[in-house]
Formats: C-alpha cells, sequence, structure tokens
C-alpha cells in the first residue's frame, strides 16, 4: 500500500461550520491532489499542486481552498460546510518528472457527512 | 479534451472465470497513458496496470492483462482466474503529457460470484 494518509476518515459536521481535511505522504512525491468522488461515481479533480508553494484548481469547481507549505502535507480547507460538500474526498500523490506517465497513489479518503 | 467512457456500470463474474472490462478514451495527444485502477468497498484505490500509449505490447499484471487497440482507442482489462478479492469497482483513466490530468471513467462495478 502507498504511504499516504488522510484524517479524519470519516466526519459529520453541521452546516457552516469550519473544516480541515488533511493529507500527508511519505513518499517524497512533489504533485499532490484532491479529488471529489460521489458514491459509486467517477473522481473529479478539484485541486493539485506541483510542489511547495504551489497551488491550482482542478476540473471541477469547488468552494474549498487548499496550501502547500511542506511537501509532505496538503491539507484542504472549507471554510463554511454546505450539505451540498457531503461527498468523498481522495487525496494522491505522484513524481515530478516522470512526463506523461506517472502513476497517482492514493489515500483511503475522507467520507463527509454535512447536515 | 481527453474523455474516458466505461459503458458498462455492472458486471459480475463466478469465482476462477475471466471477465473482460471495457473501455474507450478519447485523447487529441500522442503522447499519453492509460491506467486501470481498483477501488475495493471502503478501501483505499489502488493502480492496477498501466499502459504506455507508445508500446505496442499489451501490458501484463499477473492475472490482469489489457488489449490496448490504439487505432479504435479501446484500453479493455481482462481478469483471469477471478478471485473473490477482486470485486471492486474498477475506473479507466488516462493521463496526458499536454494536460498533466488524469482523467477518470465513470466506473464499472465488478462483483465475483463464489
Amino acid at each position: 500500500e502507498a504511504d499516504i494518509y488522510q484524517t479524519p476518515r470519516y466526519l459529520v459536521i453541521g452546516t457552516g461550520k469550519k473544516i480541515t481535511l488533511e493529507c500527508s505522504q511519505t513518499m517524497g512525491h512533489d504533485k499532490m491532489y484532491w479529488y471529489q468522488q460521489d458514491p459509486g461515481m467517477e473522481l473529479h479533480l478539484i485541486h493539485y499542486s506541483y510542489g511547495v508553494n504551489s497551488t491550482e484548481k482542478g476540473d471541477l469547481s469547488s468552494e474549498s481552498t487548499v496550501s502547500r507549505i511542506r511537501t509532505e502535507h496538503f491539507p484542504l480547507t472549507l471554510e463554511s460546510a454546505r450539505p451540498s460538500h457531503t461527498s468523498q474526498y481522495l487525496c494522491a500523490s505522484s513524481e515530478l518528472g516522470q512526463g506523461a506517465g506517472e502513476t497517482q497513489y492514493f489515500g483511503p479518503g475522507t467520507r463527509l457527512l454535512v447536515l | 479534451a481527453q474523455t474516458v467512457t466505461q459503458s458498462q456500470p455492472e458486471m459480475s463474474v463466478q469465482e476462477a472465470e475471466t471477465v473482460t472490462l471495457s473501455c474507450t478514451y478519447d485523447t487529441s495527444e500522442s503522447d499519453y497513458y492509460l491506467f486501470w485502477y481498483k477501488q475495493p468497498p471502503s478501501r483505499q484505490m489502488i493502480l492496477v496496470i498501466r499502459q504506455e500509449a507508445y508500446k505496442q505490447q499489451n501490458a501484463t499484471e499477473n492475472r490482469f492483462s489489457v488489449n490496448f487497440q490504439k487505432a479504435a482507442k479501446s484500453f479493455s482489462l481482462k481478469i483471469s482466474d477471478s478471485q473473490l478479492g477482486d470485486a471492486a469497482m474498477y475506473f479507466c483513466a488516462s493521463y496526458g503529457g499536454a494536460t498533466n490530468k488524469l482523467i477518470f471513467g465513470t466506473g464499472t462495478l465488478l462483483a465475483v460470484q463464489p
């Protein structure tokens, strides 16, 4: 299994709360990603990073924000959670420089339920 | 733009039998890679197999192999000697060097019957 961790694994929270989903990897990968996945559906890229101090928005519009202060850490924050944010959030990482052949390694995911 | 299509939402196979999951893709890039990922229920998504588009030889990884038809833009996954642990959602994905993004299909849920 890949060395990429996400906490919490499950989170139930009320509307309006601020939450941060944690993602850490110990593989020294430069590139990190956040995907949103509704149950039984495909993954949609919401944020990615090429390295420290680099963050980019993905294809799916998201009200979340990310930061990359350290190589191994890529947290995702929702300033004010809403029921529409209920979903699974997957973090992934890959090694920069593999060209078009990079393999992404995924964390176990965080299942978020906003009441 | 890249697209990945999996036309089989669900598939079922008997234990020890062989099953093939279909995937078609579309890309304007000449340099791209194709992947099959497996997502077991409530477990981590893991890479099953990957194929470099410039290679004509089909990738193989133990019981898993692909049938890569570049002209037809088809990338099917064959699972031989299916095991109960193969039950999972399988996602086909493509990665292009120009877009630098991994695009996923909608997935195929595979059930393995004992």
